[in-house]
C-alpha cells in the first residue's frame, strides 16, 4: 500500500495562468475527494468522486475549476486564469466506501 | 451550513502531562467523528475515529464523544515534544446531499515543552 501521492508537491505560477493537480489514491478506494486548505483553516471540501462519477461539488469550487476522474483511477485539479486568493494547500484524500478518508501530501500553490 | 468548533488555541503542556482538546458539532444526525493530526507543512494524518458514545483509546490517545451534548474530545496522555502538532477535528456528513464529506475545524495548535 503506497498511501495517497500527489504531483506536484509545490507549484508556482503567475496570475492568470492554469495549473494542473494531479492525485493518484489508494489502489482499492474507490471514493476521491478534493479539499483546499488555507492558513490557519482547517480543510474546505470542493469535490468528490465515487468511482469516475463526480457526485457532489462545493459552491467554493467556482467554474474556473473543473476536475475529472475519467477511468475511476487518478484524478486531476484543474485551475484556470489562477488568481492570488487560489494559493492554498490542495489536498486529495481517498477512502473505501465506508472506510476513513487518507490524505495525499497536497500540493502546495502559490499564485504571484 | 454544518459548523465544527474547536476550543481556540495555542494550547500549550509541559512533557508528560494530558493535554485535552474538545471539540463540538452542529449536525445532531452526525454518525462519524474523526481526530487528524498535523504537522506544519504537511498533510493531515488519521489519528482516531469514533462512532459510538463513550471513550476509545488507542495507546496514549483516548477520543470521547457525547451525542447528546454533540461534544468530540482527545486527550493524549504522557504528552511528547513530538505531540507538538495542530489537531483538526473532522465530522462526516452521513447523510443527505453532502454524504461522504469531512467538515473540519480550524485546528488547535498544541505545543509540547520540553
Amino acid at each position: 500500500d503506497t498511501g495517497v501521492s500527489q504531483n506536484p508537491r509545490h507549484k508556482i505560477t503567475k496570475r492568470g495562468q492554469n495549473v494542473t493537480f494531479r492525485c493518484d489514491p489508494i489502489s482499492e478506494h474507490n471514493r476521491l475527494y478534493w479539499y483546499r486548505q488555507t492558513l490557519g483553516q482547517g480543510p474546505e471540501f470542493l469535490t468528490y468522486f465515487q468511482n469516475e462519477a463526480q457526485l457532489e461539488k462545493s459552491r467554493l469550487l467556482s467554474d474556473r475549476f473543473s476536475a475529472e476522474r475519467p477511468k475511476g483511477s487518478f484524478s486531476t485539479l484543474e485551475i484556470q486564469r489562477t488568481e492570488q486568493g487560489d494559493s492554498a494547500m490542495y489536498l486529495c484524500a481517498s477512502s473505501s466506501p465506508v472506510d476513513t478518508q487518507y490524505f495525499g501530501p497536497g500540493t502546495r500553490l502559490t499564485v504571484l | 451550513q454544518k459548523e465544527v468548533e474547536q476550543n481556540s488555541g495555542p494550547l500549550s503542556v509541559p512533557e508528560g502531562a494530558i493535554a485535552s482538546l474538545n471539540c463540538t458539532y452542529s449536525d445532531r444526525g452526525s454518525q462519524s467523528f474523526f481526530w487528524y493530526r498535523q504537522y506544519s507543512g504537511k498533510s493531515p494524518e488519521l489519528i482516531m475515529s469514533i462512532y459510538s458514545n463513550g471513550d476509545k483509546e488507542d495507546g496514549r490517545f483516548t477520543a470521547q464523544l457525547n451525542k447528546a451534548s454533540q461534544y468530540v474530545s482527545l486527550l493524549i496522555r504522557d504528552s511528547q515534544p513530538s505531540d507538538s502538532a495542530t489537531y483538526l477535528c473532522a465530522v462526516k456528513a452521513d447523510r443527505g446531499s453532502t454524504l461522504g464529506r469531512l467538515y473540519f475545524g480550524r485546528g488547535t495548535q498544541l505545543t509540547v515543552w520540553p
